[in-house]
């Protein structure tokens, strides 16, 4: 059974940071490209980072191009989201995800997810 | 911002079918495959649909996908109250590189 674990939400101030994990297990995790995906308030699903089973490649939205960093620990089999110089649009729960293939294709399984707060 | 756009809410008695559709464009669902997911208040989503028209082992014939040039539609037959649920389309983006989600809708049960 697909399980997957995010850690590391919490209140931040405007321009801070932050870093999510995701211990992920019950698959190969080398395997399958891993994704995160936020949810602000009352709002839709936003795609915000993917890194490909390989590693070899990062998928980020302009969104937060040049501020959000995912990367993986193999030996943990862990996923990462570090967040810098966060906004107040950054304020969501964020999913780790795990895709069906080896890139980004569509998520086959969710987290229960982490709420990120931003103050302004 | 969602490229793809869903209806806000739709709704229909127990026993009757729905229509989600879901729009976009020749560089998301017009080249790439369709998603849908399921999420309840509170909850994670789930995969409902992919490939357009697959389901994953589990989920009931009620939901069916399909495809058609830039959009894209769920339908859900047999409504139970149990469908109450927020529906969010999802496919590739060939132009953007990066993975886009619809603005989700609402199905409410009367």
């Amino acid at each position: 059974e697909v399980r997957l674990l995010e850690s590391g939400g919490g209140l931040v101030q405007a321009g801070g940071s932050l870093r999510l994990s995701c211990a992920a297990s019950g698959f190969s995790f080398t395997s399958y490209a891993m994704s995160w995906v936020r949810q602000a308030p009352g709002k839709g699903l936003e795609w915000v980072s993917a890194l490909s089973a390989s590693g070899g490649s990062i998928y980020y939205p302009d969104s937060v191009q040049g501020r959000f960093t995912i990367s993986r620990d193999k030996s943990r089999n862990t996923l990462y989201l570090q967040m810098n110089n966060l906004r107040a649009e950054d304020t969501a729960i964020y999913y780790c995800a795990k895709d069906n293939g080896a890139w980004p294709y569509y998520v086959d399984s969710w987290g229960q997810g982490t709420l990120v707060t931003v103050s302004s | 911002q969602s490229v793809l756009t869903q209806p806000p809410s739709v709704s229909a008695t127990p026993g009757q079918k729905v229509t989600v559709s879901c729009s976009g464009s020749s560089s998301n669902i017009g080249n790439n495959y369709v998603a849908w997911y399921q999420q309840f208040p509170g909850a994670a989503p789930r995969l409902l649909v992919y490939d357009n028209d697959k389901r994953p082992s589990g989920i009931p014939g009620r939901f069916s996908g399909s495809k058609s040039g830039t959009s894209a539609t769920l339908d859900i037959t047999g409504l139970q109250p149990g469908d109450e649920a927020d529906y969010h389309c999802g496919a590739w983006d060939s132009s953007l590189n990066i993975y886009v989600f619809g603005t989700g809708t609402t199905v409410t049960v009367l």
